[in-house]
């Protein structure tokens, strides 16, 4: 079992819609979740943070945490084409700060 | 965001050469770094983390004698890719910890292609 599981996608949604990305990791010593965004030939790029359980926004952005149930999630309001994109999970155990589980990522394609 | 830069950006090499490729933290200090190689369409594998001033410590299956990494200060890591094959051609992303916000930041990513 992955430490981090995503559903590889490719997930499909029209221009305006509110795109949900989801994300499950299996060490509930984890405690930081990163969400990246990763285009292809790029590297990713950080867009958002939680270590609460509950929402985090940022923009069109808003991240979601529920420790009891081991999962977190990325909301996109507003899909723009340019958000079409593979979209990285990572979850960071409390007690080693350098050890960073990336799951493999949910390709997005926003249609216009 | 915080800014982490890789040089080169992109190297074609001959078979048998070594390739050194640079990371650094431009605006903030990397006690850890962190070293990542990406095949087309496939994600993200580590290969090492770097921490300043002692040995890189590598993930399971990659030849530490085959990627040397050197991480002299808190703003620069170096990984070099002794006697280079095709095979090790791919995409290689360092990345970076900021201790202050806790977060990993990535460089641009070096592409590098293997004769």
């Amino acid at each position: 079992q992955k430490e981090v599981e995503q559903n590889s996608g490719p997930l499909s949604v029209p221009e305006g819609a509110i795109a949900s990305l989801n994300c499950t990791y299996s060490d509930r010593g984890s405690q930081s979740f990163f969400w990246y965004r990763q285009y292809s030939g790029k590297s990713p790029e950080l867009i958002m943070f939680i270590y609460s359980n509950g929402d985090k926004e940022d923009g069109r952005f808003t991240a979601q945490l529920n420790k009891a149930s081991q999962y977190v999630s990325l909301l996109i309001r507003d899909s723009q084409p340019s958000d079409s994109a593979t979209y990285l999970c990572a979850a960071r155990r409390g007690d080693n700060f350098n050890k960073f589980y990336f799951g493999s990522g949910t390709k997005l394609n926003v249609k216009p | 965001g915080a800014v982490v830069s890789q040089h080169p950006s992109r190297v074609i090499c001959k078979s048998g050469t070594s390739v050194k490729i640079e990371c650094r933290s431009l605006d903030f200090q990397a006690t850890t770094m962190f070293w990542y190689r990406q095949f087309p369409k496939k994600s993200l594998m580590l290969m090492a983390t770097s921490n300043e001033g002692s040995k890189a410590t590598y993930e399971q299956g990659v030849e530490k004698d085959k990627f040397l990494i050197n991480h002299a200060s808190l703003t620069l890591s170096t990984l070099t890719v002794t006697s280079a094959h095709p095979e090790d051609s791919s995409f290689y992303i360092c990345s970076a910890r900021n201790r202050a916000t806790d977060t990993q930041y990535f460089g641009p990513g070096t592409r590098l292609t293997v004769l």
